[in-house]
């Protein structure tokens, strides 16, 4: 099993600031990851796939880098709907599996 | 739209059963994979099963194969996780999620049904 490791566990952080959060898999996923977004009490949402796409609808904000083994998602300029937890997943193997979690929390 | 809707959450006991639903509309339902993902009581995303558009193809997490078994009616329009010999720890949210032709992502999800493991 690919196992994901994501960091920070929070980010404390003011909007108008840029956010930068990192996943590291325990081996080669090659571009087969993807971030999502929680907001409390909703489902998850895709921002991300295949490391750099984005999603249908998501903004230009959110941008996706990496391959192999270490992924970044960086969010320009936090705006006030951004703060949420994000996950990030792979689907190069089974079974799929996700990250722990970053918390983006107001500073 | 694409729409999720999952129903057949509840309360049972340890060693119990459940079917859930997802009944989905706003798309060629027969023609995407379909994935159950789910979330316990304050924790992260733990992906369960998911089945090919066909139904020709299952997956399971190791934590519940051999005790959830997913399926599709194509015909119907919805995904099936049926739940038997539940454990404390199979209580969390699940999530149905629509995946894209090529399989992987979780591109749209249900708002979930909430299972409850409990004597």
């Amino acid at each position: 099993e690919i196992v994901l490791t994501q960091s920070p566990a929070t980010l404390s952080l003011s909007p108008g600031e840029g956010a930068t959060l990192s996943c590291r898999a325990s081996q080669s996923v090659s571009s087969y990851l993807a971030w999502y977004q929680q907001r409390p009490g909703q489902a998850p949402r895709l921002l991300i796939y295949d490391a750099s796409n984005r999603a249908t609808g998501i903004p230009a904000r959110f941008s996706g880098s990496g391959s192999g083994t270490d992924f970044t998602l960086t969010i320009s300029s936090l705006e006030p709907e951004d703060f949420a937890v994000y996950y990030c997943q792979q689907r190069s193997n089974w079974p799929r599996t996700f990250g722990q979690g970053t918390k983006v929390e107001i500073k | 739209e694409v729409q999720l809707l999952e129903s057949g959450g509840g309360l049972v006991q340890p060693g119990g059963s459940l079917r859930l639903s997802c009944a989905a509309s706003g798309f060629t339902f027969s023609t995407y994979p379909m994935s159950w993902v789910r979330q316990a009581p304050g924790k992260g995303l733990e992906w369960v099963s998911a089945i090919s558009a066909s139904a020709y193809s299952t997956y399971y997490a190791d934590s519940v194969k051999g005790r959830f078994t997913i399926s599709r009616d194509n015909s119907k329009n919805t995904l099936y996780l049926q739940l038997n010999g539940l454990r404390d720890e199979d209580t969390a949210i699940y999530y149905c999620a629509r995946s894209p032709p090529s399989g992987g992502y979780f591109e749209y999800w249900g708002q979930g049904t909430l299972v409850t493991v409990s004597s």
